[in-house]
């Protein structure tokens, strides 16, 4: 069946480093593609979201790159923080759809 | 402003009993949802619901049961539990269907020994 997946399990960065976080998809037919974070004993947040029909998307200290040619997205966090340090969602989702597809995870370690 | 709680944050049930979890939100969101986390999946939804006595399933919802008789609140109850349903679980809110930014409660830790 398709699936949201992730290149890597865990990730470690140097405090002030820029952090890259990968994520592969297989469903073409996705609207939207949204990145949340999952600090430690707490439900994951919202951080940012891109729509199928674009490729960049920046935010506050974040940037989500969409390739529909390889199926690809990737969370890019600028100056990368002690507060950073999480377990980063992708997920999928069609626009008038509930049904959000989550990936497995990616942890984010960043180093003082 | 309370925004989304669960409860009971922590529970350790035996195989064949009944569990609820609870679920309230303040926001007066219409659609709400239940998810199980588990090491390797990541998030699975289970049910969500649009808006008070309309439920629908999601990718894993066999096992579990919801309903919704105030917009408020969306308890999930397991009828008889299992091994296998030993998970975290998280209730989620947003306004409308197009929202993809879901509000996540804290979850409950579900061991069934």
């Amino acid at each position: 069946g398709e699936s949201v997946g992730l290149h890597l399990p865990t990730l470690s960065v140097q405090e002030g480093d820029n952090s890259i976080i990968n994520c592969a998809y297989s469903n073409s037919a996705s609207d939207y593609f949204i990145w949340y974070k999952q600090e430690s004993g707490k439900g994951p947040q919202f951080i940012i979201d891109i729509r199928s029909n674009m490729d960049k998307r920046q935010g506050q200290r974040v940037t989500v790159l969409l390739n529909k040619t390889v199926k690809h997205l990737s969370l890019q966090i600028a100056a990368t923080q002690p507060g950073d340090s999480a377990v980063y969602f992708c997920a999928e989702k069609a626009y008038n759809n509930n049904d959000m597809r989550f990936g497995a995870g990616t942890r984010l370690t960043v180093k003082p | 402003d309370a925004g989304i709680t669960q409860s009971p944050r922590y529970k350790i049930t035996e195989t064949g009993r009944q569990v609820t979890l609870m679920c309230h939100q303040t926001w007066s969101h219409s659609y709400m949802f239940w998810y199980r986390q588990d090491l390797g999946h990541g998030l699975r939804l289970i049910y969500y619901s649009a808006a008070a006595d309309i439920t629908d399933k999601g990718e894993v919802p066999d096992g579990y049961v919801v309903s919704r008789s105030k917009t408020e609140n969306f308890p999930l109850t397991l009828e008889s539990a299992t091994r296998s349903q030993t998970s975290v679980y998280f209730c989620a809110s947003s306004g409308r269907t197009s929202d993809n930014e879901q509000f996540f409660g804290p979850g409950t830790r579900l061991t069934v020994l």
